[in-house]
């Protein structure tokens, strides 16, 4: 599985977007790229994906680079309970190896 | 409701003594997952379940078993508890169907601490 690569932390004002962004320089063919966050202890929360088309649902926007050797995670209107882990993680579509691997993360902060 | 519930959320225990923890979910998913989540370690899966017929060792099974007792029911259970699996449990779903099997479900988790 491709490795990735996200700032340690970042902060982001109430209100403004959130743009996190995620290094995959290794990613293969067939690898989607998933983002997931994590609020305090809480169970992560799957957020969106893509292979090559960039992706919105309610949640954020997806936009993945045309080499797609990073990738961007957009929150529109970042909100305090926005506060959390965020998690890029690469897998391909491999059935015999179900492990969903968290990396370290950025945590990103959203100041009132 | 919660798609995915945990039970208990809380748990203290004493070493040697068996434990069980419970998930449920109704998001009608074939494929059940059990993490372990340490502090700086990230999630590690203990086991998985394609379905009832069907139990998985993940990369951190020794010390755990499951049961699987129908589509919606997948519970944990150290048979005698030591203090290193003090630790945040969740537990996950996902859809068989999907190709895309990474978009798993989690519950809120469960906190145990063996002493």
């Amino acid at each position: 599985d491709a490795k990735t690569t996200q700032p340690p932390s970042m902060d982001c004002a109430e209100g403004r977007a959130a743009n996190l962004p995620c290094n995959h320089s290794t990613i293969s063919g067939n690898e989607y790229v998933y983002w997931y966050r994590q609020i305090h202890s809480q169970g992560p929360q799957y957020i969106i994906h893509g292979l090559k088309n960039n992706e919105t649902n309610e949640m954020a926007s997806l936009i993945i680079t045309e080499d797609r050797k990073s990738s961007t995670l957009i929150l529109p209107h970042a909100t305090l309970r926005d506060t959390a882990v965020y998690y890029c993680i690469v897998r391909g579509p491999n059935f015999g190896n179900e492990k969903l691997t968290f990396g370290t993360g950025t945590r990103l902060t959203i100041i009132p | 409701d919660a798609d995915v519930t945990q039970t208990p959320r809380n748990r203290i225990t004493k070493t040697g003594k068996r434990i069980m923890l419970e998930c449920s979910q109704t998001k009608g998913h074939d494929r059940m997952y059990w993490y372990r989540q340490d502090p700086g370690l990230g999630l590690r899966l203990i086991y998985y379940s394609f379905d009832v017929k069907d139990i998985n060792k993940g990369e951190i099974s020794d010390g755990y078993s499951v049961s699987r007792q129908a589509q919606a029911k997948f519970s944990l259970s150290l048979e005698s508890a030591i203090p290193n699996q003090t630790a945040l449990y969740f537990c996950a779903t996902s859809d068989a169907h999907s190709a895309e099997i990474y978009e798993q479900y989690f519950g809120p988790g469960t906190r145990l601490t063996v002493t």
